[in-house]
């Protein structure tokens, strides 16, 4: 059975703060997929990033970066210089399947950014 | 290019009501899912759809039953609503073997 395990469940940082949101996962497939999502406060779902578990290179787009361990099972996700307009809640993702009908979601990290 | 939308936003229920939730995407996907979102819980895939007339069930299958006549549509159904189906419920799209793309949710209260 594959889980996905966001331990933080609410975060609050000072704007311009460096932040990590945790996730591990488990599965027994040696092929699989790792998201992260965002939730703002609108309430949709906004898809920030997929990784093969083939690909073990670390991700940077913008402010953002992806840390992605197999050793620890492991996807953490880091935001540089935290914005208030990076308030919400993120949430971490496994699929085995190519056509991800096995998606699990973590329970979701709330991120609060302060002016 | 609207994405996914679904119909309706806002929907309350008493208990023993039927219902449709109404799922329509314009990006050509193939595969479309049904989620439900409850606190602490994140979101679990009620049923999905890898094709037109398919539908398959997903980890929460119970209570809900779905239906893909058209490509772009996947509708949602509660046929006798229960207090426990009270949830905000999301549906999404996805190209084979790339990432889902979700519409805005539709809170439903059954009462």
């Amino acid at each position: 059975a594959q889980k996905v395990t966001q331990a933080q469940t609410e975060i609050s940082v000072v704007e311009k703060e460096d932040v990590t949101l945790d996730c591990v996962y488990e599965t027994r497939d040696t092929t699989y997929y790792l998201f992260w999502y965002k939730q703002p406060p609108s309430g949709e779902l906004v898809f920030l990033i997929r990784r093969n578990s083939f690909d073990e290179q670390n991700e940077i787009s913008g402010r953002y970066s992806w840390n992605f361990q197999k050793s620890t099972s492991s996807f953490n996700f880091t935001i540089t210089a935290s914005q208030v307009v990076d308030s919400a809640v993120y949430f971490c993702a496994l699929s085995a399947s190519y056509n991800n009908n096995d998606m699990r979601f973590g329970a979701g990290t709330r991120l609060t950014v302060k002016p | 290019n609207a994405g996914v939308t679904q119909t309706p936003k806002f929907r309350v229920l008493k208990t023993g009501q039927s219902m449709t939730l109404l799922c329509a995407q314009d990006m050509n996907h193939e595969y479309m899912y049904w989620y439900r979102q409850d606190p602490g819980m994140g979101l679990r895939l009620i049923h999905y759809s890898v094709g037109e007339g398919t539908t398959a069930k997903g980890e929460v299958p119970d209570g809900y039953n779905v239906s893909r006549l058209k490509k772009q549509n996947f509708l949602l159904g509660l046929e006798s609503a229960a207090p426990s189906q009270t949830s905000v419920y999301f549906c999404a799209s996805s190209a084979q073997g790339y990432e889902q793309y979700f519409g805005p949710g539709t809170r439903l209260t059954v009462t």
